[in-house]
C-alpha cells in the first residue's frame, strides 16, 4: 500500500475563496482523522470518523469547516471562505481500529492571503 | 475528557547523552499511549507505543514506561544522535474512544 495519500501537497489561496483538501486512507483502515499543526496551536484534532461515519467533529472550528467521507476511500476537508487565520498543515491519518497506530499522509501546507 | 500534557516544550542534549520526555494524562480509562517523531518538513511517524498492561518497553535506543497509577508516562532515548532531533509528541486514547489526544510536543535538539 503506498500510505495514506493527500492532495494538494501545497496550497495558496486568497481570503473568502474555497479550498478542499483530499484524502485516501491506507485500505482497509476502518478509521480516519483530520488533523491541522500549527505553531500556535500544535497538532489539533479536527474530525474523525469511522466506517465513513463521523464520529466526533467537536474540534472543528467553525461553521467554515466542514468534512465528508463518502466511500472508504476518500476524504474531503472543506473551507469556505478560507481566512489568513486558516493557514496551517492539514495531516489526514487512518488507522486500522482503535487504538492502534495511526498512519499520516504527507500533509497539505496551506497558506491564505 | 482526556487532557495530556507533556514536558519539556524544548531539549537539547549532547550526542551520545539520554533524553527522556515525560508526558501526563488524566483519563484512568486510557490504556493506550503511542509516542510519535516528527521530523522537519514530515509527517509523524510512531515510533514506539505501550499498553496498560505493561510497565515498560523497549526497542534498540528507545524504552517507553508506564505508570498507571500515577497517570504518567515517558519515553527514554539513549546514546542520542543528532538524526534523533525532531519534535515528540506522546498520545494516550482508550479502547472505545476511537481517537487519541496528543501532547503539545518536545522538540528534542542533538548537537553533534
Amino acid at each position: 500500500d503506498a500510505g495514506v495519500i493527500q492532495s494538494p501537497r501545497h496550497e495558496v489561496t486568497e481570503m473568502g475563496q474555497e479550498v478542499t483538501l483530499r484524502c485516501k486512507p491506507i485500505s482497509g483502515h476502518d478509521y480516519l482523522f483530520w488533523y491541522r499543526q500549527t505553531m500556535m496551536r500544535g497538532l489539533e484534532l479536527l474530525i474523525y470518523f469511522n466506517n465513513n461515519v463521523p464520529i466526533d467533529d467537536s474540534g472543528m472550528p467553525e461553521d467554515r469547516f466542514s468534512a465528508k467521507m463518502p466511500n472508504a476511500s476518500f476524504s474531503t476537508l472543506k473551507i469556505q471562505p478560507s481566512e489568513p487565520r486558516d493557514s496551517a498543515v492539514y495531516f489526514c491519518a487512518s488507522s486500522l481500529h482503535p487504538n492502534t497506530e495511526a498512519f499520516f499522509g504527507q500533509g497539505t501546507r496551506l497558506t491564505v492571503v | 475528557g482526556e487532557n495530556v500534557e507533556q514536558h519539556p516544550s524544548t531539549l537539547s542534549v549532547q550526542e551520545g547523552d539520554s533524553a527522556v520526555i515525560k508526558c501526563t494524562y488524566s483519563d484512568s480509562a486510557s490504556n493506550y499511549f503511542p509516542w510519535y517523531k516528527q521530523e522537519l518538513g514530515k509527517r509523524p511517524q510512531l515510533i514506539i507505543d505501550i499498553r496498560s498492561n505493561v510497565g515498560e518497553k523497549k526497542d534498540q535506543r528507545i524504552a517507553v514506561t508506564l505508570n498507571k497509577t500515577a497517570k504518567h508516562f515517558s519515553l527514554h532515548i539513549t546514546e542520542t544522535q543528532p538524526e534523533d532531533s525532531a519534535v515528540y509528541f506522546c498520545a494516550a486514547s482508550w479502547t472505545n474512544a476511537g481517537k487519541s489526544t496528543f501532547g503539545d510536543g518536545t522538540t528534542l535538539t542533538v548537537k553533534p
